[in-house]
């Protein structure tokens, strides 16, 4: 079993549509959980955090379910410049220094 | 904003042959990193660097990669022997503070090392 997992997709929507995206990660024993953005052939780039409470940064909100070990980005009123692919990601375990990435959720705003 | 800056962008070189990327951390950080992502692939932890020593290296990093921070400002990693399977975008990274401490890594633009 992969240690993260995604929907690779593509998703496309339409500006203004509220899609989530969803992951899974194998390994219960990991402790930190983030959401990264990867445009094409760049580099990937901190979108937010994911807390066990649950996190919003304006129209992007993070949900993490310890217990069924999934992670969930929502993104609402969906933006043109959403375009991406949607990385999650998750601490290595017993690691310090590592990040575990998924292969990204693809996503495709259209007019 | 500070950036951390990769060269070359892209690389092109024979099998066999020995490569040096590099990067330029952001200058207040202490936490290095070296990922890749084959195209089409996901980002792959390669090495992580702390304290002028490796603190942690994933199965992909054998002993044909090194790496070194020869002077107070540069971060390199070394391909000694390049394969065809190396050819990837390598990316550089670095952080404030371990990621224990959440603290996120800033990423390079990245190198493309294409071997032929």
């Amino acid at each position: 079993r992969k240690e993260v997992e995604q929907d690779p997709g593509p998703f496309n929507v339409p500006e203004g549509a509220t899609v989530a995206f969803n992951c899974t990660y194998s390994n219960s024993a990991s402790q930190s959980f983030f959401w990264y953005r990867q445009d094409c052939r760049k580099e990937p780039k901190l979108l937010m955090s994911v807390y066990s409470s649950g996190n919003e940064d304006g129209r992007f909100t993070a949900q993490l379910n310890r217990a069924s070990q999934y992670i969930s980005l929502l993104i609402r009123d969906s933006k043109l410049s959403d375009s991406a692919t949607y990385l999650c990601v998750v601490m290595r375990v017993n690691s310090g220094y590592a990040l575990n990435f998924g292969k990204g959720t693809s996503l495709l705003v259209t007019p | 904003e500070p950036e951390v800056t990769q060269t070359p962008s892209h690389q092109v070189t024979q099998m066999g042959q020995e490569v040096i990327l590099r990067c330029v951390p952001i200058s207040n950080h202490l936490y290095f990193y070296w990922y890749r992502q084959i195209l089409g692939q996901k980002v792959e932890f390669l090495v992580s660097f702390y304290n002028n020593e490796i603190s942690e290296k994933s199965e992909i990093f054998d002993d044909q990669f090194s790496v070194e921070r020869p002077d107070g400002s540069n971060f390199t990693l070394k391909i000694r022997s390049t394969k065809l399977e190396d050819s990837a975008m390598y990316f550089c990274a670095s952080s404030e503070a371990g990621i224990l401490n959440n603290s996120p890594l800033h990423f390079g633009n990245g190198t493309r090392l294409t071997v032929t």
